[in-house]
C-alpha cells in the first residue's frame, strides 16, 4: 500500500521568506509523486511532478521539490514566498504506471505573513 | 482553467434524497476519477472509469455508484443520502505526459445535505 505523511497541517511564513512544505512517501514499487495546491474555494491544481526522469523537479509559481530516495521524502520548496501562495498544498503518491488513484497526504495550509 | 467541467457547483439537499454529479473530462481524456474531500477523511478516491469501463474502485459507499458513458463524460451517483455525505465532489482526467499519467481536476461539486 502506499501513503504520505504530510509533516505540519499549518505552517506560516514571512512574504520574501523560504517556503518549505515536507512529504514523505511509503511505497513498495517506484513511486510517482505529485504536488497539488487548492486556492480557496477552488479544485485542485497541479503543482509539479516526480516521474524518476529527474530528482530535483521545477514547477509552476516558482516551486521545486527534490526526490530523496534515501529519505523518502518529497519536499516542496519556494525561495520567496509571495502573498499569492497562501493556499493549502497536497502532495500525492500515484502507482507503478502513475495511472491509478491518488493517494493524498493531509494537506497543509500555507499562511503568507505581510 | 483544467479543462475538466462539473456541475452542478453547488447542490444543497435533504436526507434521504439522491442526487446526480456530472463531469466532462478534458478533450481526449480517457480516464475519469472521483474523489471526495471533506473536513474529517480528506481527499478520498472513490472510483476511476477508463473508456467507459470501471477500472478501479476505492472507499465508495455502496449508496453511491458512478457510470461513464460512450461520449466520455461521467456521473456520480449518491442515494440514500446522509448528513455526513457532505463534501466536495471532484472529478479527475489524466492524460500520458512523459509517459506518467497525471490527472487534472476540476472545481469540484459541492455537496450539502441537511
Amino acid at each position: 500500500a502506499q501513503s504520505v505523511t504530510q509533516l505540519g497541517s499549518h505552517v506560516s511564513v514571512s512574504e520574501g521568506a523560504l517556503v518549505l512544505l515536507r512529504c514523505n512517501y511509503s511505497s513498495s514499487v517506484p513511486p510517482y509523486l505529485f504536488w497539488y495546491v487548492q486556492y480557496p474555494n477552488q479544485g485542485l491544481q497541479l503543482l509539479l511532478k516526480y516521474t524518476s526522469a529527474a530528482t530535483l523537479v521545477k514547477g509552476i509559481n516558482g516551486f521545486e521539490a527534490e526526490f530523496k530516495k534515501s529519505e523518502t521524502s518529497f519536499h516542496l520548496t519556494k525561495p520567496s514566498a509571495h502573498m499569492s501562495d497562501a493556499a493549502e498544498y497536497f502532495c500525492a503518491v500515484g502507482g507503478l504506471f502513475g495511472n491509478e488513484k491518488l493517494t493524498f497526504g493531509t494537506g497543509t495550509r500555507l499562511t503568507i505573513i505581510p | 482553467d483544467s479543462g475538466v467541467t462539473q456541475t452542478p457547483k453547488h447542490l444543497i439537499t435533504a436526507t434521504g434524497q439522491r442526487v446526480t454529479l456530472r463531469c466532462s473530462p478534458r478533450s481526449g481524456d480517457l480516464s475519469v476519477y472521483w474523489y471526495q474531500q471533506s473536513l474529517d477523511q480528506g481527499l478520498q478516491f472513490l472510483i476511476q472509469y477508463y473508456n467507459g469501463e470501471e477500472r478501479a474502485k476505492g472507499n465508495i459507499l455502496e449508496r453511491f455508484s458512478a457510470q461513464q458513458f460512450p461520449d466520455l463524460h461521467s456521473e456520480l451517483n449518491l442515494s440514500s443520502l446522509e448528513l455526513g455525505d457532505s463534501a466536495l465532489y471532484f472529478c479527475a482526467s489524466s492524460v500520458s505526459l512523459a509517459g506518467v499519467e497525471t490527472q487534472y481536476f476540476g472545481p469540484g461539486t459541492r455537496l450539502l445535505v441537511l
